[in-house]
């Protein structure tokens, strides 16, 4: 069974500076999707950024970025010229390439606070 | 498109009483799935389905049932319900015949339920 560690339960940072979220997990697929998604005080899950675990390229959307390191099994987020709607709870996710069963293993998530 | 809708948003039960949350998609997707969600324990799927008629269990089942039997439709049922059913409910819905390697996952506004 996949597992998925977030080792930071909360974390802040100030307005306009760079913050970056850990993520471990552990598997034995080759194939297999990572995700970030943000959790905003209106509860609703918003999908951040996503990694293919075959594509060496770290994926970036505007300030999100990530650092996927295969072989250490780790995915870090890092949010640069953080803002206050950033603040939310962060969960990492893995999903394996199952062709059509789409679960996600979750993360305990962390709980980020940006300060102005 | 309305996306995942669910009803109700929140909802107080007595510990023995029934009920069903309910999940619908206007986006035609095949796969649908319910997790709950507990304060530091992340999401966790509780029950998933790959199209109508089909369903299966996820990692914490027990205490629920489900149904598809229609393609926009995904009820979950609490048959006898209990304090530690006490969470937060969300339904998710995606694609499973995209063209690409992985079809987001998309989530519903989420159900708060409590059990006295």
């Amino acid at each position: 069974a996949q597992t998925v560690t977030q080792s930071q339960p909360e974390m802040s940072v100030q307005e306009a500076e760079t913050v970056t979220l850990s993520c471990t997990y552990d598997t034995s697929e080759n194939n297999y999707y990572l995700f970030w998604y943000k959790q905003p005080p209106s509860r609703q899950m918003i999908l951040v950024i996503r990694q293919e675990a075959y594509k060496q390229q770290n994926a970036t959307e505007n300030r999100f970025s990530v650092n996927f390191q295969k072989a250490a099994k780790s995915f870090s987020l890092k949010i640069s010229d953080s803002q206050l709607g950033d603040t939310a709870m962060y969960f990492c996710a893995f999903m394996k390439h199952s062709g059509g069963s789409e679960k996600l293993v979750f993360g305990k998530g962390t709980k980020l606070t940006v300060n102005p | 498109n309305a996306g995942v809708t669910q009803t109700p948003k929140f909802q107080v039960l007595k510990t023995g009483q029934s009920m069903t949350l309910q999940c619908a998609q206007d986006m035609n997707h095949e796969y649908m799935s319910w997790y709950r969600q507990d304060p530091g324990m992340g999401l966790r799927l509780i029950h998933y389905s790959v199209g109508a008629g089909i369903t299966d269990q996820g990692e914490v089942p027990n205490g629920y049932n489900v149904s598809r039997s229609t393609t926009e439709d995904f009820p979950l049922r609490l048959l006898s319900a209990a304090p530690s059913q006490t969470s937060v409910y969300f339904c998710a819905s995606s694609s499973t015949s995209g063209t690409g390697p992985y079809n987001e996952q998309f989530f519903g506004p989420g159900t708060r339920l409590t059990v006295l």
